[in-house]
């Protein structure tokens, strides 16, 4: 089983707005990521966990604050966010961090009014 | 330079030919290469890794790996419309897992 499950699929919110992204995996996997993706660009890695552990953020604004309850579970927290903050949101997880194999979750598209 | 660069397409090829993707990388430490398949709206998909040089098939899938030339490219075989997506190359910076992604290459397989 190599499933990497987002909630919710699509987040509408304003810029004054709280709100939470989920993820979860249940493959035992140590290393989670946060990725933003803009229409036609690639990826663009955010936040990395490695064994629950914030490991890399890649000088990502405060109004984006990831957090790791646990071993399965990865959460994005969002405030006062900015139109220009719409995308999509993609969660992945590898079983390691040694250049090891990333699945990806299907992915939050959210829009920032 | 980009650390990893690609064409970005589109490549239109006819149903039944081969598509060869290809992508280029800076980082000669670079141990593993990987290959997803997007579709639009959709989130990455593994096609294919490769750690060592030479070929690797899957199906109707090749990736092929040169080191020396800091070259890995996919190739699809008998390729079909349901192929039609942006394939993105992938490789893990040196240190930790972090992949830097290529723009990707659009292609297109008409019938």
């Amino acid at each position: 089983d190599t499933e990497v499950t987002q909630t919710p699929k699509h987040l509408v919110m304003g810029m004054t707005n709280k709100k939470s992204l989920k993820c979860e995996q249940h493959m035992g996997h140590r290393a989670m990521y946060w990725y933003k993706q803009k229409a036609k660009k690639p990826p663009e890695l955010m936040f990395v966990y490695s064994y629950e552990k914030l490991s890399i953020n890649e000088s990502v604004p405060s109004r984006f604050s990831p957090e790791c309850p646990n071993s399965s579970l990865l959460n994005l927290h969002l405030h006062a966010l900015q139109p220009e903050d719409s995308a999509l949101y993609l969660c992945a997880s590898s079983p390691g961090v040694a250049q090891e194999t990333q699945y990806f979750g299907p992915g939050t598209r959210l829009l920032v009014l | 330079q980009k650390e990893v660069e690609q064409n970005s397409g589109p490549l239109s090829v006819p149903e039944g030919a081969i598509a060869s993707l290809n992508c280029t990388y800076s980082d000669r430490g670079s141990q593993s290469f990987f290959w997803y398949r997007q579709y639009s709206g959709k989130s990455p998909e593994l096609i294919m890794f490769i750690y060592s040089n030479g070929d690797k098939e899957d199906g109707r899938f090749t990736a092929q790996l040169n080191k020396a030339s800091q070259y890995v490219s996919l190739l699809i075989r008998d390729s079909q419309p349901s192929d039609s997506a942006t394939y993105l190359c992938a490789v893990p910076r040196q240190a930790g897992n972090m992949l830097t992604f290529g723009g990707g290459t659009r292609l297109m397989v008409k019938p």
